[in-house]
């Protein structure tokens, strides 16, 4: 079975300084998808960023990008020129290649972004 | 991506009583599923449903417990049956879309007296 571990539960980063937040995964497949959501207290699952794992160049989407290092299986997410908007819960999850399958979710990691 | 809505947006109920939440999406979709989150917790998959067949459950979940519909391919709908305090979570439906992306509804939280 596939495992998600987010070893941090909490992080906290200066306004504007970067932060990365660290997740790990187990697999034996080679076809899957990784994503981080974002969870605010709005409680709306919110999608950050994905990467599909045949791709070796790392997403990046403005102000958030990944570090995939595949054969660690570690996937992390920097996030620059952190915001206060960026507080939030923030979960690594993990899909298989097949169409319709579900995620599997990390335990979270809660950032909170001090002004 | 995709617009989901989800009614109600929070509960609270009693003890054995049941409750049905309806989630939409502003476009058809083949795969839409039901997660559970309780209190501080992560995501967990309660069942994954197919327009016109059978919700598939996963393991510690059953269909008399967590009855779905789907009826076309734009509505569902998760009935939490005969409730308990050990059932207050946030409840929330996803769509999956091109690219393979899972998109969520914004939640119903439900307290359960």
């Amino acid at each position: 079975a596939q495992t998600v571990t987010q070893s941090q539960p909490e992080m906290s980063v200066q306004e504007a300084e970067t932060v990365t937040l660290s997740c790990t995964y187990d697999t034996s497949e080679s076809d899957y998808y990784l994503f981080w959501y974002k969870q605010p207290p709005s409680r709306q699952m919110i999608l950050v960023i994905r990467q599909e794992a045949y791709k070796q160049q790392n997403a990046t989407e403005n102000r958030f990008s990944v570090n995939f290092q595949k054969a660690a299986k570690s996937f992390s997410l920097k996030i620059s020129d952190s915001q206060l908007g960026d507080a939030a819960m923030y979960f690594c999850a993990y899909r298989r290649g097949s169409s319709g399958d579900k995620l599997t979710f990390g335990t979270g990691t809660r950032l909170a972004v001090r002004p | 991506s995709a617009v989901i809505s989800q009614k109600p947006s929070r509960d609270i109920c009693q003890r054995g009583t049941s409750l049905t939440i309806q989630c939409q999406v502003d476009s058809q979709v083949t795969m839409m599923f039901w997660y559970r989150q309780q209190p501080g917790q992560s995501l967990t998959l309660i069942a994954t449903a197919n327009q016109g067949s059978e919700a598939t459950y996963e393991s510690g979940f059953v269909i008399d417990k967590f009855p779905i519909s789907r009826p076309n391919l734009t509505f569902s709908t998760l009935t939490v049956s005969n409730m308990s305090p050990e059932d207050s979570s946030i409840y929330l439906c996803s769509v999956e879309k091109w690219p393979d992306t899972q998109y969520f509804g914004p939640g119903t939280r439900l307290t359960v007296l």
